[in-house]
Parts: structure tokens; sequence; C-alpha cells
């Protein structure tokens, strides 16, 4: 079964720090741009991060550029996101998604999400 | 960025009737290599997104019939011939010609009258 698992969510300080992680099975990882995309409560989606098939390239919201690295294990089928002086405004659930949308994949490319990983920023 | 802007944001709809979202970007989404990256997804109430249509007007595997795509250039439009309780949620369009970032629309909700 095609599946993506996230993890690594949960109710943080505003400052503070979470590393996300999603584990991605049925599927061949390494052959997949990844991206990471949130949902604050109650809104629409919006784009957080991408990353290349090997990690050598990795883009950023404008919102999250210098606070945030993603980054991939292609030996572990995981992809992951270290976000650090969160903010209240990164509130949201996060999803990582296989980038089969874009214009990286001309033919067709698989597109899968997880289920989503909830961080809190709160004091 | 391209900017997503969707038409209408709220969609109520009867049982059995038809239902239409219109989605135009703020520039071409066509790529260099002939295609259009233009995707819709639907995200039902408490679920993650699921890609119903990708490259203006393919469906994705298990997609009914009843929803297609069309569109070229900044104007697209979902279509859903003959619509179900079970396609009530969101559905957003995004583009990923011009990624990154990809961009997805504010999103269209749709309801049973």
């Amino acid at each position: 079964e095609v599946q993506l698992l996230e993890s690594g969510g949960g109710l943080v300080q505003p400052g503070g720090s979470l590393r996300l992680s999603c584990a991605a099975s049925g599927f061949t990882f390494r052959t997949y741009v990844m991206n990471w995309v949130r949902q604050a409560p109650g809104k629409g989606l919006e784009w957080v991060s991408g990353i290349s098939v090997s990690g050598a390239s990795t883009y950023y919201a404008d919102s999250v550029k210098g606070r945030f690295t993603i980054s991939r294990d292609n030996s572990k089928n995981t992809l992951y996101l270290q976000m650090n002086s969160l903010r209240a405004e990164d509130t949201a659930v996060y999803y990582c998604e296989t980038g089969g949308g874009t214009s990286y994949y001309s033919y067709y490319g698989l597109d899968v999400w997880g289920q989503g990983t909830t961080v809190t920023v709160s004091s | 960025d391209v900017v997503m802007t969707q038409s209408p944001l709220s969609l109520p709809v009867t049982l059995g009737q038809p239902a239409s979202i219109s989605c135009r970007s703020s520039q071409s989404l066509e790529h260099s290599d002939g295609n259009t990256y233009l995707n819709w997804f639907q995200q039902r109430p408490g679920q993650s997104p699921r890609r119903l249509i990708y490259k203006v007007s393919n469906r994705d595997s298990g997609v009914p019939d009843r929803f297609s795509g069309s569109g070229s250039g900044t104007d697209f439009t979902l279509k859903i011939s003959r619509v179900e309780a079970e396609d009530v949620g969101v559905y957003y369009c995004m583009q990923g010609t011009h990624w990154p970032p990809i961009t997805f629309g504010q999103g269209t909700r749709l309801e049973i009258k």
C-alpha cells in the first residue's frame, strides 16, 4: 500500500523547535520530489517547503525561510522538517506530499498525502 | 509566485445536479514541455487532500467519471456532472508548472442544499 506517515507534531512554546518526520512506503521514495504543505485551523493549503529527489536542492516559502530546514534520507525512505524559532502563526496541520503534480513528472506523477501531524505553537 | 484564484468560494448544490468550479492563474500554466500542470484536489471533512485531476483533464485512478477538468492557459474548470453526498468537501486547484513553489487556490466549499 502506498503510504506517507507523518510524526513529530505537538505543543511547543513560541521560539521553540520541533522536528517532523514523514515515513514513506509502497512506492519508490528516492524518485519523488517531496513537499511539506500546511493547513492552519479553518484555512486553506499553504506550501511550506520542497526538496529534490537527491536532497541537493531545497526550497522554502518566504514565511519560513531561515527558520525551517527540509531534508531527506533516501536510505530510510524518510522526509524531515526541522522547525526552529516557531511562531503562533506556524500553528497548523503539516502534511508531507509527493510532488506528483509538478512539472518534474511530465507524463504522470503519483500524488500521495500523509494523514498530517498537528503543530500547535502557544504559551 | 503564481496566484491561483477560485470561484465561487462557496457552492451549495442539490443532489443529482451539476456543479462547476473556476480557477484562474495569474500567468499561463503552459510549460515549455507543452504540458499544463494544473491539478484539482478534494478534501473531505476531517481528511487529507486527495488529487482528483492532473494536467488539466486527467483523472486519477479511482476517481469517478462524473468529475472532469478542462481549460488552458490561465482559465480552468472542474465539473461534477451529478453531485453525490460523498462529494461534500473543499476543492482546491493547484499549479505545478512554475514550481517551486506549488501554489493553491483559496478553496471552494461544496455543500448540499
